[in-house]
């Protein structure tokens, strides 16, 4: 079974510019989430979807930031305009439903977005 | 507002030498735990998952303990490799109301296991 992956592994970008990520979670997970580890500070939760649906999106940081999950599958997010303080790793996660008792988070490698 | 804290912040030792490792959290009401390993440049690897009522879990060398009512796990190695060499990460999952699947997590511990 594939795990979760993301891409691109690496993205640097210029201050003002605009990048975006995708994350496929594992297939038949519901949950989704993003997370962040800037530099020197612990990995923090962005956001969270079921299916298609943001559930919690209160970590995201502000309004250049927007996360979306077509179709309850993949999920994109998206930084626009990239400002320096964005720069760090961006981790994706996926769960399924915890009705099955499946409660794990399993993550993925994680995009490293270095900002200029 | 929840709080993980490991300590330490990095640990060497010789091989085939047992270790702990140490996360305390401060609000105790939690769902579960869950303690993961890092590889420098990768993601990262889920270890274990332990129950709010649970005590503990058991994988291979690795055990996983909790208290909850005290605010603090930890995690055995027994039998240290040099491929246990890694970042290992706490994270508590909180029990109820808004937010109740964000994972809150810890800074790390950095394991250097000499062979």
């Amino acid at each position: 079974e594939a795990g979760v992956t993301q891409f691109p592994s690496h993205s640097v970008i210029e201050k003002g510019q605009t990048v975006t990520l995708r994350c496929d979670p594992i297939s038949g997970h519901d949950n989704l989430y993003w997370y962040r580890r800037v530099m020197g500070k612990e990995i923090k939760f962005l956001l969270h979807f079921v299916k298609e649906s943001k559930q919690d999106e209160s970590g995201m940081p502000n309004n250049r930031f927007l996360a979306e999950r077509t179709g309850g599958t993949y999920s994109t997010l998206k930084v626009q305009p990239a400002e320096l303080e964005d720069s760090g790793v961006y981790f994706c996660a996926s769960s399924q439903d915890w009705r099955g008792g499946q409660e794990t988070q399993y993550f993925g490698p994680g995009t490293r977005l270095l900002v200029l | 507002k929840q709080e993980v804290t490991q300590i330490p912040a990095a640990l060497s030792v010789p091989e085939g030498e047992n270790l702990v490792l140490n996360c305390s959290f401060t609000d105790s009401a939690i769902y579960n735990l869950q303690w993961f390993r890092q590889d420098p440049g990768k993601g990262l690897t889920s270890l274990l998952l332990i129950q709010s009522s649970q005590r503990e879990q058991t994988s291979g060398r690795l055990n996983a303990s909790l208290d909850k009512s005290s605010g603090r796990s930890t995690l055995y190695i027994a039998a240290s490799q040099p491929g246990d060499s890694a970042t290992y990460l706490c994270a508590v999952r909180p029990g109820s109301g808004a937010g109740s699947y964000q994972l809150t997590f810890g800074k790390g511990t950095k394991l250097s296991v000499i062979p």
